[in-house]
């Protein structure tokens, strides 16, 4: 059975970091696109930031360039999402996700952790 | 941009429900025929789970009341017959592009 589960969330004031955590099991994580999806309260989903299986490639939303960073270490089958520069704006719940073999269909979804920015 | 359309709609048990999705550019991949279109169901205080995936393949387990349909810009998520658990919110998902964009959701309710 597939499991992501998130860690590392909480309240942090404008401008700090945080360092978002995924543990990954059930499937062969260093085969796999991987997706960090975010949901602000009462609001629609968008894609943060995505990483090929070998971690050579990655790809952010305009919003989140120059302040996230994606990464993942597959000898520890976990993603990992560095925030820095948080804006209040950030305040959502943040998915880790497992695309379809080669593409980004997000078959498996986390139960997500909820990053708070406020002052 | 994904835009979905009604952004909202409540119907009866048993009544069959029609979500549109449109995309602003084309998302079939001519070199394998494939729409990278996906549809999502999200209920209350839950994770999304995927229904759909290039644009008329069920996932695994996926009720057989649910089908997507659609080619190239336009596409349709149809409930045949709207049960009580489907209630929530669907999305749709381009992932020809990356980062994969999202559509703002529709709410189905039960009238």
């Amino acid at each position: 059975e597939v499991q992501l589960v998130e860690s590392g969330g909480g309240l942090v004031q404008p401008g700090g970091s945080l360092r978002l955590s995924c543990a990954a099991s059930g499937f062969p994580f260093s085969s796999y696109w991987m997706t960090w999806v975010r949901q602000a309260p009462g609001k629609g989903l968008e894609c943060v930031a995505n990483i090929n299986p070998d971690g050579t490639q990655k790809f952010y939303v305009d919003s989140v360039k120059g302040r996230f960073t994606i990464s993942r270490d597959n000898t520890k089958n976990s993603l990992y999402l560095q925030m820095d520069s948080l804006r209040v704006e950030d305040t959502a719940v943040y998915f880790c996700t497992k695309g379809i073999l080669g593409y980004l269909a997000l078959d498996n979804w986390g139960q997500g952790s909820l990053v708070t920015v406020s002052s | 941009v994904m835009t979905q359309s009604p952004d909202s709609l409540a119907l009866s048990l048993g009544e069959r429900a029609t979500i549109t999705c449109k995309s602003s550019h084309d998302i079939l991949y001519r070199s394998n025929n494939k729409n990278y279109l996906a549809w999502y169901q999200q209920k209350l205080g839950q994770p999304p789970k995927m229904l759909i995936y290039w644009a008329s393949t069920r996932a695994s387990g996926v009720p057989d009341r649910f089908s997507g349909s659609g080619s190239g810009t336009d596409f349709t998520l149809t409930i045949s017959s709207l049960q009580a658990e489907d209630v929530a919110v669907y999305y749709c998902q381009q992932y020809y592009d990356t980062p994969p964009t999202f559509g703002q959701g529709t709410k189905v309710e039960i009238k």
